[in-house]
């Protein structure tokens, strides 16, 4: 079946600081990877995602993100965290092969706190 | 361009009530998707629908919940007595066609369902 997983159900990291965010699916066939961030009582806003071609993708609000076919990843990074970037996110993939259409299947989430 | 439009942002029913829930699509975009997000979870899919048709209804209850996307109007996602596990946020999203060319799936700003 096809899934992700977001093992950590929070980050905590400075303002200033990388941050990654961790998320790993399994597949058969050419997944498509997304990320999406949550604010509260928020919907979905699109950060970024991988189709094809170059494994770093850049994204919104300086976000980027490598696809990693060999492990099965897609983190998703920064460079420096601002506070304002505390928000729950979302790794999302699927599988247009194999459903015909983009039933997007979702990680559980993962909280990004970023301290002052 | 407007987004993906949903209301009520909230909505209260009594337990037996009916809840209706809107949705236009971004402009252009002919794929309309809904997905609930219980407390605490990630979002699971529902329902893809097109112009006069449902596609996919893998994810809807068997029971008491619908969806429609007519040839005019919004999307409508219609659940009938609902109980206090259809409390909810649900989301509807939408996209310029099928996704098998990994288009973005933009999403609304979500329906609060509150069952009392």
């Amino acid at each position: 079946a096809q899934s992700v997983a977001q093992p950590e159900d929070q980050v905590n990291v400075a303002e200033g600081n990388p941050l990654t965010v961790k998320c790993t699916y399994s597949v058969s066939g050419n997944p498509y990877l997304f990320w999406y961030v949550q604010y509260p009582n928020r919907g979905l806003q699109f950060l970024l995602k991988y189709i094809t071609g170059d494994n770093l993708v850049k994204g919104s609000y300086g976000f980027e993100a490598e696809f990693n076919k060999s492990q099965t990843s897609f983190h998703l990074k920064k460079p420096s965290a601002l506070v304002s970037d505390s928000a729950l996110y979302f790794c999302a993939v699927t599988f247009p092969e194999n459903t015909g259409f983009q039933k997007l299947v979702f990680g559980t989430g993962t909280r990004l706190l970023v301290s002052p | 361009n407007a987004g993906v439009m949903q209301n009520p942002r909230h909505l209260v029913r009594r337990r037996g009530q009916e809840a209706r829930l809107r949705c236009s699509p971004m402009k252009g975009h002919s794929h309309v998707y809904w997905y609930r997000q219980l407390p605490e979870e990630g979002l699971k899919f529902m329902v893809y629908l097109q112009k006069e048709n449902i596609i996919d209804e893998s994810g809807m209850p068997k029971e008491r919940f619908s969806a429609e996307f007519p040839k005019e109007g919004p999307s409508i996602l219609r659940i009938q007595q609902v109980v206090r596990g259809d409390s909810a946020a649900y989301f509807c999203a939408s996209s310029p066609a099928d996704g098998s060319s990994g288009n973005t799936i933009y999403f609304g700003e979500g329906s609060w369902l509150t069952v009392v």
